[in-house]
């Protein structure tokens, strides 16, 4: 699985969109990135993922880049609720396979 | 309804006891996983358990012991109990499937906070 790089901490006001990069250069052709949160004391969350596409779904966007080597999750109006751990993990399709979590960033959303 | 339940919540006890924590998923998955998450907040998976087989072992002293009587349960049961095995551990469920296109989102539970003294 690829190795995946995020910024340790951001900031954002609430209402506006929080857009949390992530860097994953090594990532292979068949190799999906996913997105989970950790709310301060709750289990993990999965948010949404992707290959190549961008995609979007209830909770969040998610943009890829062209040659996959990074990708933005947005949150489109962040409530103080999405204040959160956020990361994100590349991941081979199918099999038996675990999530490999990192460091993840850290957003707080703030009045 | 909750999809990913554990029990007990926390659990405070002394070193070198036994104690078990149990994990129960109403998804009708088919594979189960514990994680341990430490003080300094790293996530890192302990095991994985397809259709009561065991198909990840991180690495896990022998100490900890999954035990799954059926798809829906994975318990873990940790012998002898050190200072260092204080953790939340997360017992988590997916469906997987084999396909090479297929998608697995994995379900987390609420976390059991893990004390010994």
């Amino acid at each position: 699985d690829a190795k995946t790089t995020q910024p340790t901490s951001m900031d954002c006001a609430e209402g506006r969109a929080a857009n949390l990069p992530c860097n994953h250069s090594t990532i292979s052709g068949n190799e999906y990135v996913y997105w989970y949160r950790q709310i301060h004391s709750q289990g993990p969350q999965y948010i949404i993922h992707g290959l190549k596409n961008n995609e979007t779904n209830e909770m969040a966007s998610l943009i890829i880049t062209e040659d996959r080597k990074s990708s933005t999750l947005i949150l489109p109006h962040a409530t103080l609720r999405d204040t959160a751990v956020y990361y994100c993990i590349g991941r081979v399709p199918g099999g038996f396979q675990k999530l490999v979590f990192g460091t993840g960033t850290r957003l707080l959303v703030s009045p | 309804d909750t999809a990913v339940s554990q029990t007990p919540k926390y659990l405070v006890t002394q070193m070198g006891n036994d104690k078990s924590i149990k994990c129960e998923q109403n998804l009708g998955h088919d594979t189960m996983y514990w994680y341990k998450q430490d003080s300094k907040k790293f996530l890192k998976i302990m095991f994985s358990y397809n259709n009561k087989e065991l198909i990840i072992n991180e690495t896990v002293p022998n100490r900890f012991s999954p035990k799954s009587p059926d798809k829906a349960h994975l318990n873990l049961h940790i012998n002898s109990l050190e200072l260092g095995d204080s953790a939340v551990y997360f017992c988590a469920s997916s469906q997987v499937g084999l396909a090479a296109t297929h998608q697995e989102t994995q379900y987390f539970g609420p976390g059991t906070r893990l004390l010994v003294l």
